[in-house]
């Protein structure tokens, strides 16, 4: 069975652009979780979604938005995107909305010029 | 606010030798608590995770960690060290009522021939 897949593997970007990343969680699994990690940190929670509803967010900006599909894959949008953006977005999908998320991806690569 | 310390930023040591890596959190109740390993360009791999019971908890590639509530740790532990150890290991809380994971800032391991 294939693991939590993420595209694209890595992108570039300019300041002030948008971007979207995309995550497709375990078969069966129906919460995806995501993470940003920057240089020399360990990830920070951004947001968890259980069936297409919003489950937890993190402290981080309304520029970052997310939403889950009826496949339960999901996308992670950033607006106005800052040099400080530049990280490790990491996906995780759980099984249900209480289950934690054990099962990462292997991440896409932003970095913001 | 929850938080996850690992005081060691970068630790050396000899393939063969153990290998003792520290985590203290900070929560008002007893957190899921969780290992992780992540090699360069990678996403996030499980070691081992403690939710309740058995204290010392046991996982893959011979790792093993020791929850002690008393210390507010979860220390973990390999009792000889392969040069494929060498790696960034993560330690992490999950919050269960709020539904998000806090990570360490992470170990690097070095490990000499």
């Amino acid at each position: 069975d294939a693991g939590v897949t993420q595209s694209p593997t890595h992108l570039i970007k300019t300041r002030g652009q948008h971007v979207t990343l995309r995550c497709s969680p375990i078969s069966g699994h129906k919460s995806v979780s995501w993470y940003q990690q920057v240089l020399g940190q360990g990830p920070q929670f951004i947001f968890q979604y259980y069936e297409k509803e919003e489950r937890g967010r993190g402290n981080f900006p309304d520029r970052f938005s997310a939403r889950q599909f009826p496949n339960y894959s999901s996308e992670l949008n950033v607006n106005a995107l800052l040099l400080g953006d530049s990280a490790l977005y990491l996906c995780a999908s759980s099984l249900g909305g209480a289950d934690v998320p054990q099962h990462f991806g292997d991440g896409t690569r932003l970095s913001i010029l | 606010a929850q938080s996850v310390t690992q005081p060691d930023i970068h630790i050396t040591v000899s393939e063969g030798a153990s290998l003792e890596l520290r985590c203290n959190y900070s929560y008002g109740a007893t957190p899921y608590l969780f290992w992780y390993v992540q090699s360069p360009g990678q996403g996030l791999q499980l070691l081992l995770k403690y939710f309740s019971g058995d204290t010392l908890v046991q996982g893959i590639k011979g790792f093993e960690a020791e929850f002690k509530r008393s210390q507010s740790s979860f220390n973990l532990r390999k009792p000889s060290v392969h040069w494929s150890d060498a790696a960034e290991y993560f330690c992490a809380a999950y919050n269960t009522n709020a539904g998000k994971s806090t990570f360490g800032d992470g170990t690097t391991l070095t490990v000499k021939p």
